[in-house]
């Protein structure tokens, strides 16, 4: 069965920077589409960024373009988040989740990165 | 695409039909909707996707339907271990506001 674990979350100091990992096992990790989701305390979901199989194609929510960038290894079988510029707002659990039929069926068990002076 | 979850929340008791509504502010392919259940300090946990296709080990209770810009999740009859969060997502991207079940 498809596992995620995410890990590399955190204290950060507003305008600092963070790499969240994300390492997969259980499936083909190079065949699918990857996804970073985040969820500010007591609110919704919000989805952060998509990178297609090979890494060619990244998408970004407008809240995180320019300071954020999905990558990953598929060598490795990990996904990455680099957070830079981080603002209070960008507070969250952050999951990691596999994309199949245009929704996310595996997700992590997220990790919190925590933005404060 | 905006998602509009309506109602914020859900009074019921076990045993209810619950019907959760997701309208878009554009017309989506049916391909594209999912829905998903979250309890508190847990993962979210997908249900439906493709608009009315159960994930694997979803019970029958649950369905999807829709189309266009008007989506419907809905759960038959309460279980006690239904009372939790929805949240509708287009196409493995942005997602609805929410709608809490929770018990009467």
């Amino acid at each position: 069965e498809a596992q995620l674990v995410e890990f590399g979350g955190g204290l950060v100091h507003p305008g600092g920077s963070l790499r969240l990992s994300c390492a997969a096992s259980g499936f083909t990790f190079s065949s699918d589409w990857m996804n970073w989701a985040r969820q500010a305390p007591g609110k919704g979901l919000e989805w952060v960024a998509s990178i297609n199989q090979d890494g060619s194609a990244r998408y970004y929510a407008d809240s995180v373009k320019g300071r954020f960038t999905i990558s990953r290894d598929n060598a490795k079988n990990s996904l990455y988040l680099q957070m830079n510029s981080l603002r209070a707002e960008d507070t969250a659990v952050y999951y990691c989740a596999r994309s199949r039929n245009n929704a996310n069926d595996y997700w992590g068990q997220g990790t919190l990165v925590t933005v404060s002076p | 695409t905006v998602l509009t979850q309506s109602p914020g929340t859900l009074s019921l008791s076990p045993g209810d039909r619950a019907t959760l509504s997701c309208r878009a502010s554009q017309s989506l392919s049916s391909s594209y909707l999912a829905w998903y259940q979250q309890k508190p300090g847990q993962a979210p946990r997908l249900l439906i996707y493709g608009t009315s296709s159960r994930a694997t080990g979803i019970p029958d209770r649950f369905s999807g339907s829709g189309s266009g810009t008007d989506f419907t999740l809905t759960i038959a009859r309460l279980e006690p271990e239904d009372f939790a969060v929805y949240y509708c997502q287009q196409r493995g991207g942005s997602f609805g506001g929410g709608t809490k079940v929770e018990m009467k």
